[in-house]
């Protein structure tokens, strides 16, 4: 069964600065792997998507994130962080042979200081 | 463009009631799901539908179902409320399989069962 790990609850960061959230998935194969956004009482959107060719995918909202299957994560980064950032993040894994289901993560919580 | 749309926004329920979280899409999407967030937990996949008169059960199905009469509408029933079914539930769609369409999700229906 796939599963998604995101090891960190809550991040603080100073606007302006980089922002990493790191993303862990446990799969067999590669996988299609997503993040998503959550603003505060709003649905998810779609923030990039990897399913294969180039590791580093670009995002909307200036975010980009590495698929790196040797340490099987796909973290997020932004290299400046704006107060609209501020939201809740989810990682998620899918595959056509586990019936094209989204596993989710447990999200991490940005907040943006400024 | 409406989008996925999901009522009500905001329900409290007594122990051992019924009720239903309504969501139609405007999309024609064939794939409709619904999800429940729980703090620390992410996202989980309740119950899906590939298509109309298609219903399959996702990880969490136990006190929930569900119907696809029509492409558009994919209601979620609780047949009798319980405390533990106290959550923000989302419904969301899309087109094609998981790497050929966007997710999209509606707003949320929270959920309180006392």
């Amino acid at each position: 069964a796939q599963s998604v790990t995101q090891p960190d609850i809550h991040i603080t960061v100073s606007e302006g600065a980089s922002l990493e959230l790191r993303c862990n998935y446990s799969y067999g194969a590669t996988p299609y792997l997503f993040w998503y956004v959550q603003s505060p009482g709003q649905g998810l959107q779609l923030l990039l998507k990897y399913f294969s060719g180039d590791t580093l995918v670009q995002g909307i909202k200036g975010f980009e994130a590495e698929f790196k299957r040797s340490q099987s994560s796909f973290n997020l980064r932004k290299p400046s962080v704006h107060w609209s950032d501020a939201a809740e993040y989810f990682c998620a894994v899918g595959a056509a042979a586990a019936g094209n289901k989204l596993t989710f993560g447990g999200g991490t919580r940005v907040l943006v200081k400024p | 463009n409406a989008g996925v749309t999901q009522t009500p926004k905001f329900q409290v329920l007594k122990t051992g009631q019924s009720m239903t979280l309504q969501c139609a899409q405007d999309m024609n999407h064939e794939y409709m799901s619904w999800y429940r967030q729980d703090p620390g937990m992410g996202l989980r996949l309740i119950h899906y539908s590939v298509g109309a008169g298609i219903t399959d059960q996702g990880e969490v199905p136990n006190g929930y179902n569900v119907s696809r009469s029509t492409t558009e509408d994919f209601p979620l029933r609780l047949l009798s409320a319980a405390p533990s079914q106290t959550s923000v539930y989302f419904c969301a769609s899309r087109t094609g399989q998981l790497n050929t369409g966007e997710l999209f999700f509606g707003e949320g229906s929270r959920l309180t069962v006392l």
